[in-house]
C-alpha cells in the first residue's frame, strides 16, 4: 500500500507569494493532520482535517488555511509567505479523528522562502 | 495542555553501547505517548507508543520504551546502537478526545564507530 504522498517535495518562493503544499493520505485514512516542522525544531501542529471538516488547529495567523477534499486529500495554503514560513511541512494521516494507533507521516514538503 | 521535554539535544554513543533518550511529559489525564525517528530529509516514522496498556512497551529496530507515571517519564531505550540508528528522535504527547499530537524538540543521537 501506498503510504502517505506529499507534493512537491521542495519548493522555492519569495516573500509575499501563495504557496499550495499538497497531501494524499493513506488508503482509508480518513483524517489528516499538518504539522509545521522549523529546521532543529520538533514539529508543530497547524490543521487537522476529518471528513472533510476543521477538527482542530494550532496557534499559527490566518494566512495558514487548508481544507479536505471528498477523496480524503488534503491542501495546505500560505498566503503572503514570510522568510519565518521557510520550514519542513508534513502531513499526517490516521483512520479516524483520534488514532491511538499512531499517526503515519509522509516526507514533507520542505518550502524556503527568499 | 500537554508538554513534552526532551533532555539533551544531542546523544553520542558508541556502535554496541547502550542508548538513552531521555523524555518527561506533563499531562492534567492519562496521556498516550509515542517515540518517533526521523532520518535525514525524511518524515517521521513512528517507532513505538503507549496507549495505556503495558507500561514497557516494545517497538521497531530494538527499541523500547517504560511508562512511569511517579516520575513523568517514558524514555526510549536500545540494548546495543548500530550505526543505522544514527537520527533525530522525537518524544510526543497527546491525550484522549481529539487532540494533536505535541512534540519535543527532539535529540539527536550520533553513533560513533
Amino acid at each position: 500500500d501506498a503510504g502517505v504522498t506529499q507534493s512537491p517535495t521542495h519548493l522555492i518562493k519569495t516573500r509575499g507569494q501563495h504557496v499550495t503544499l499538497r497531501c494524499s493520505p493513506i488508503s482509508g485514512h480518513k483524517s489528516v493532520s499538518w504539522y509545521q516542522q522549523v529546521l532543529g525544531q520538533g514539529p508543530q501542529f497547524i490543521f487537522q482535517y476529518y471528513e472533510k471538516e476543521e477538527r482542530g488547529r494550532g496557534n499559527f495567523p490566518d494566512r495558514f488555511s487548508a481544507r479536505q477534499f471528498p477523496n480524503y486529500s488534503s491542501e495546505l495554503n500560505v498566503n503572503a509567505l514570510l522568510l519565518g514560513d521557510s520550514a519542513l511541512y508534513l502531513c499526517a494521516s490516521n483512520p479516524i479523528v483520534q488514532d491511538i494507533h499512531g499517526y503515519t507521516f509522509g516526507s514533507g514538503t520542505r518550502l524556503t522562502v527568499v | 495542555a500537554q508538554s513534552v521535554t526532551q533532555l539533551g539535544s544531542h546523544v553520542s554513543v558508541s556502535e554496541g553501547a547502550l542508548v538513552l533518550l531521555r523524555c518527561n511529559y506533563s499531562s492534567s489525564v492519562p496521556p498516550y505517548l509515542f517515540w518517533y525517528v526521523q532520518y535525514p530529509n525524511q518524515g517521521l516514522q513512528l517507532l513505538l507508543k503507549y496507549t495505556s496498556a503495558a507500561t514497557l512497551v516494545k517497538g521497531i529496530n530494538g527499541f523500547e520504551a517504560e511508562f512511569k507515571k511517579s516520575e513523568t517519564s517514558f524514555h526510549l531505550t536500545k540494548p546495543s546502537a548500530h550505526m543505522r540508528d544514527a537520527a533525530e528522535y522525537f518524544c510526543a504527547v497527546s491525550v484522549p478526545g481529539n487532540t494533536p499530537l505535541v512534540f519535543g524538540k527532539g535529540t539527536r543521537l550520533s553513533v560513533i564507530a
